[in-house]
């Protein structure tokens, strides 16, 4: 499909272990943000990606996550030595454009999510 | 802190009337309004928008109302149909490379 693809769609880890989640925008894509989303809750923002570049990383909770798109689009958040309290579903949104020149009519396309369990 | 509020966590309606979905926010830097719709096991998908020089935005059975001097946007969905039982997200932006969420109100639409 033409849609953003994410994976895995689910990933059980041990305390203490490093994981890797991985989202293919839709091709073209500018922009590219990676979402937190505890249940029952909304959806929190943690990065964005403009291309490449990283402009925005100040949603990610702690130094344990790291998030990349070096080639502009592929993109991957890496969470090391992985808590109970990063258990929630992550969520990678792209959008066509560059989020700073949006003019209101160009919205984020979401992934299915990985839903991240640390036991 | 919250800075979109959905005070409804559920929403519960007859088909074919019109359901109401509320949202309230505390930034009034923000000039970009959306509503989400997520189904069990899947993204949020995009549902409408409406910037913050409108009132209102129409898209066939959904519409967007924005009244900015109290800070609050509703979503109207009329006739409600059964296949739009979901989550509803309203989300809101400031053009800073965030976009706020509200914890979602869960619609139900009852045959």
């Amino acid at each position: 499909g033409a849609g953003v693809s994410q994976s895995p769609r689910y990933k059980v880890a041990k305390r203490g272990q490093d994981v890797a989640l991985r989202c293919d925008p839709i091709s073209g894509h500018v922009s590219l943000f990676w979402y937190q989303q505890a249940l029952g809750q909304g959806p929190e923002f943690l990065t964005y990606f403009q291309n490449e570049a990283q402009l925005d990383k100040s949603g990610l909770p702690s130094d344990r996550f790291f998030a990349e798109r070096p080639e502009g689009s592929v993109s991957t958040l890496k969470i090391q030595r992985t808590q109970q309290e990063d258990s929630a579903v992550y969520l990678c949104a792209s959008s066509l454009v560059s989020w700073d020149s949006m003019e209101g009519n160009s919205p984020l396309h979401f992934g299915n999510g990985t839903r991240l369990t640390v036991t | 802190d919250q800075q979109v509020k959905q005070n409804s966590p559920s929403l519960s309606v007859q088909e074919g009337r019109i359901s109401i979905l509320n949202c309230d926010y505390t930034n009034s830097m923000f000039d970009y309004f959306l509503w989400y719709k997520k189904y069990p096991a899947e993204g949020p998908t995009f549902l409408i928008s409406i910037s913050s020089i409108k009132d209102k935005n129409e898209d066939g059975r959904f519409t967007v109302f924005l009244n900015k001097s109290a800070k609050h946007l509703s979503l109207h969905i009329v006739p409600s149909q059964p296949g739009d039982s979901a989550v509803y997200f309203c989300a809101a932006s400031d053009n800073n490379n965030d976009m706020r969420f509200g914890a979602g109100t869960r619609l139900t639409v009852k045959p």
